[in-house]
């Protein structure tokens, strides 16, 4: 079946800018999850969606990051007045039960370059 | 708070080779454990997973991992690799008393000499 999609695959920013980063999970998944992986790292916490409420925000680096899913499904991630630190591979990740501690479906990531 | 180290950033063994991937983790209570793999300009995929029961977890592609609570590890392990299994390996540990939180470690790149 189709696992999670995200779109861009690549994104290139000038500083300032603001984008948008998609992700359709997998149909029926009730957690979703947005990770910031620097190069060499491993996937650092963002948020968390249990269906469309945002339940935890705590790994956002900024009031210049939001995020929403408001149906539940899709979800978007927007970083408004990019910065060169912002450049990094987001992923996105679904999970059918609710909770953080169990395994996680991923995306392929959007590799965001910001100039 | 509960965090997981993998010691080796980058590992080269020969084809056929057998490997074995360190992973340490810090936490009070039962943690629930996960190895994924990384290809290049891909997602994570899961390896496998434990949570309780036989410490000796088996998961895809010929991967095995071992639970030693004693030691706090849980190291991955192939018998013999394949040029295939080159790419970024990443434990992660769950909370099993705390749904709200996983961590995930640096990662440990493998290179598959031929």
């Amino acid at each position: 079946g189709a696992g999670v999609s995200q779109s861009p695959r690549y994104k290139v920013a000038k500083r300032g800018q603001d984008v948008a980063l998609r992700c359709d999970p997998i149909s029926g998944h009730v957690s979703l999850f947005w990770y910031q992986q620097a190069l060499g790292q491993g996937p650092e916490f963002l948020t968390y969606f249990q269906n469309e409420a945002q339940l935890d925000k705590s790994g956002l680096p900024s009031d210049r990051f939001f995020a929403e899913r408001p149906e539940g499904s899709v979800s978007t991630l927007k970083i408004q007045r990019t910065q060169q630190e912002d450049s990094a591979v987001y992923l996105c990740a679904s999970s059918p039960w609710a909770g953080r501690n169990y395994e996680q479906y991923f995306g392929p990531g959007t590799r965001l370059t910001v100039t | 708070a509960q965090s997981v180290t993998q010691p080796d950033i980058h590992i080269t063994v020969s084809e056929g080779a057998s490997l074995e991937l360190r992973c340490n983790y810090s936490y009070g209570a039962t943690p629930y454990l996960f190895w994924y793999v990384q290809s290049p300009g891909q997602g994570l995929q899961l390896l496998l997973k434990y949570f309780s029961g036989d410490t000796l977890v088996q998961g895809i592609k010929g991967f095995e991992a071992e639970f030693k609570r004693s030691q706090s590890s849980f190291n991955l392990r192939k018998p013999s690799v394949h040029w295939s299994d080159a790419a970024e390996y990443f434990c992660a540990v769950g909370a099993a008393s705390n749904n709200n939180d996983m961590r995930f470690g640096a990662g440990t790149r493998l290179t598959v000499k031929p």
